[in-house]
């Protein structure tokens, strides 16, 4: 079955540095995407950026970069330049649709980044 | 554009009460997921649907939770005799179409409270 995991709980950081978010996946295809989403003090949660599993290159979009490492499984959220609004819980997720998940998205627990002045 | 409307945003319920919530997806959007999300078990998938027709329900507890779409404009989650266990989040959302890239635009969410 599809899984995804994010094994930091929180994140402080001091606000204009550099943060990086992990998570790893679990897959046995190799078509698939991945999804970063945010979840604000207020519980909107908004589309970030996304990583479709046969592109090399990282995406990025403004200050969110994926670092992807596929043969480690593995898709990381750099946010450069932190500021104090981008406090808020990070959820990656990922989308397999030939797999036994279908078209609906796994979600990963959670990492709530707390930026700093 | 006015965005995924879920209501109520609040619920309070006895327990052995039904409870049903409603979602409006974005006008246009064919496609409809519910999610329930909880401190512990995060954001769980329970259901969707494609042009209002039901294609995965593989997420909602079989007994008491049903859910619909009876046109294109709204969908609605269903809880039979709510327990304690059922307070959580609810959230909807939606996407233009049925795609493996196509990202999901939430709602603000319904938050249910099972005494």
């Amino acid at each position: 079955a599809q899984k995804v995991t994010q094994t930091q709980t929180s994140i402080s950081v001091v606000e204009k540095t550099t943060v990086t978010m992990d998570c790893v996946y679990e897959t046995r295809d190799s078509s698939y995407f991945l999804f970063w989403y945010k979840q604000t003090a207020s519980g909107e949660i908004v589309f970030l950026i996304r990583q479709d599993s046969y592109k090399k290159e990282n995406a990025t979009v403004g200050h969110y970069s994926l670092n992807f490492q596929k043969p480690k499984s593995s898709i990381g959220l750099i946010i450069t330049a932190t500021q104090i609004e981008d406090s808020a819980v990070y959820f990656c997720a990922m989308r397999d649709p030939y797999g036994s998940s279908g078209n609906k998205l796994i979600f990963g627990i959670g990492t709530l980044l707390s930026v700093k002045p | 554009n006015a965005g995924v409307i879920q209501t109520p945003r609040h619920k309070v319920t006895g327990k052995g009460q039904e409870a049903t919530l409603w979602c409006e997806p974005i006008s246009g959007h064919s496609a409809v997921f519910w999610y329930r999300q909880t401190i512990v078990q995060g954001l769980e998938f329970l259901t969707y649907f494609r042009n209002q027709a039901p294609i995965d329900d593989s997420g909602m507890p079989k007994e008491r939770f049903s859910a619909q779409m009876p046109n294109q404009s709204h969908s609605t989650l269903k809880i039979q005799s709510t327990q304690p266990q059922d307070s959580a989040v609810y959230l909807c959302a939606s996407s233009l179409v049925l795609g493996s890239a196509e990202t999901l635009y939430f709602g603000s969410g319904t938050r249910l409270t099972v005494l």
